[in-house]
């Protein structure tokens, strides 16, 4: 089975702090994606990565940026967190997406509170 | 992307089929359909996905119809862990993007 594993289920930050959300796969995918997850605004793309230290922006990447120096390991970061970023943060990864049977495996999330 | 329709919630009694609607009447030619859930505090599951043919996978069975505008996810004998939501999406299969786009899903009550 697939396993995308985030370092915290739950993580409480206070305003101003550099937040470092870590993201790790172990099935060798190419392709990695942040997603953030509001109620009543469904998950939104923040970043995404097809390859080691390649990165695209996605939908809502002000106030964030990512890293991606090995392949299994993807990091987002918040470089200087605010009361809006607090949300469900969920990382995801795949195959490259030519590969029409292999869909993205999410992790269980992480739930930032930032004070 | 496709826009898909989904009916934002649905009952269903403990051993019986679940039959979930999907309407993607936008839905390009390369587009697949794909079926994700999301059970509270978890993180999205993926569930089963095609692009014409029914697909069916231990979990499930995914019908699209002949002109693929909608779909059905059918959970054959539904159990309460089976309470979830549950997404619909259509992406181009190619796409560099790879994306998903989740909209509001269904939240499917599995009752005793």
């Amino acid at each position: 089975d697939v396993k995308v594993t985030q370092s915290s289920r739950y993580l409480v930050k206070r305003t101003g702090e550099k937040v470092f959300l870590e993201c790790v796969q172990d099935m060798d995918h190419e392709n990695m994606f942040w997603y953030r997850q509001d109620p009543g605004l469904g998950l939104r793309l923040i970043y995404f990565s097809y390859d080691v230290k390649m990165k695209e922006k996605g939908d809502i990447p002000e106030g964030y940026s990512v890293s991606r120096e090995k392949k299994e390991r993807f990091s987002l970061i918040l470089e200087s967190a605010s009361t809006n970023q607090t949300s469900m943060y969920l990382c995801a990864s795949s195959p490259p997406t030519g590969s029409l049977k292999q869909p993205q495996h999410f992790g269980d999330g992480t739930r930032l509170s930032i004070l | 992307d496709a826009k898909t329709t989904q009916p934002p919630s649905m009952d269903c009694a403990e051993g019986r089929a679940a039959n979930l609607p999907c309407n993607h009447s936008t839905i390009s030619g390369n587009e697949y359909v794909y079926w994700y859930r999301q059970i509270h505090s978890q993180g999205p599951q993926y569930i089963i996905h095609g692009l014409k043919n029914n697909e069916t996978n231990e979990m499930a069975s995914l019908i699209i119809t002949e002109d693929r505008k909608s779909s059905t996810l059918i959970l054959p004998h539904a159990t309460l862990r089976d309470t979830a939501v549950y997404y619909c999406i259509v992406r181009v299969g190619s796409s560099n993007t790879g994306k998903l786009i989740f909209g509001q899903g269904t939240t499917l009550q599995v009752k005793p």
